[in-house]
């Protein structure tokens, strides 16, 4: 079974700053998904990622995916208020058709 | 743009209890999922298709049934709701499992089993 692990789980930073989320999973994939869910709301997508060395940018996001190192991160540049949710990763299986998320990254931005 | 319908919104059941969530999509996608979602462990995937007539368990199946009669519909029974069984349930449909799309999640279903 594929298992998807994020860090942090919890972030606080200040607006303007920049960071760093990072999810790693267990077993070779070529499918990489990130989310964003605002608090008693759905999931939204943020990016997919289907290839190694794949980078997408929007707004003061950005994700890349490594997959060698089975290893995504989602950078946050110039932080601000509007981006406090939880993002998730979630990842394909190359066995299967199912899908597995981190445990999400809850981002609270601090004026 | 509808895009992926749940209801009902909220449910609480008494334990013992069956009922079944609805999900509805109108954008011809072949594939949909169930997932929970309950405190640290993201969501789960209970069962998915990939077409109509095909279903298939994902990490979390017991204690749950689906079908998939047509694309647009794939409804989730609780056979008998557990207190276990209390979670955030959502719908997500894709065009293909493999395709350059994201899944499209629907707004969930609280549910409550007392």
């Amino acid at each position: 079974e594929l298992k998807v692990e994020q860090n942090p789980l919890f972030l606080s930073m200040q607006e303007g700053k920049n960071y760093t989320i990072y999810c790693n999973y267990s077993t070779t994939s070529d499918r990489l998904y990130w989310y964003r869910q605002d608090p008693g709301k759905s999931l939204e997508s943020l990016f997919v990622l289907l290839s190694n060395g794949a980078v997408k940018q929007e707004g003061r996001l950005m994700a890349s995916l490594d997959t060698k190192a089975r290893l995504s991160t989602l950078h946050i540049t110039a932080a601000v208020h509007d981006l406090s949710a939880t993002y998730f990763c979630a990842v394909g299986s190359n066995t299967g058709n199912q899908f597995y998320f981190g445990t999400g990254t809850s981002l609270t931005v601090i004026p | 743009n509808a895009g992926v319908t749940q209801t009902p919104k909220f449910q609480v059941l008494k334990t013992g209890q069956s009922m079944t969530l609805q999900c509805a999509q109108d954008m011809n996608h072949e594939y949909m999922s169930w997932y929970r979602q309950d405190p640290g462990m993201g969501l789960r995937l209970i069962h998915y298709s990939v077409g109509a007539g095909i279903t298939d368990q994902g990490e979390v199946p017991n204690g749950y049934n689906v079908s998939r009669s047509t694309t647009e519909d794939f409804p989730l029974r609780l056979l008998s709701a557990a207190p276990s069984q209390t979670s955030v349930y959502f719908c997500a449909s894709m065009v293909r499992a493999y395709s350059n799309q994201p899944q499209h999640f629907g707004d969930g279903t609280r549910l409550s089993i007392l």
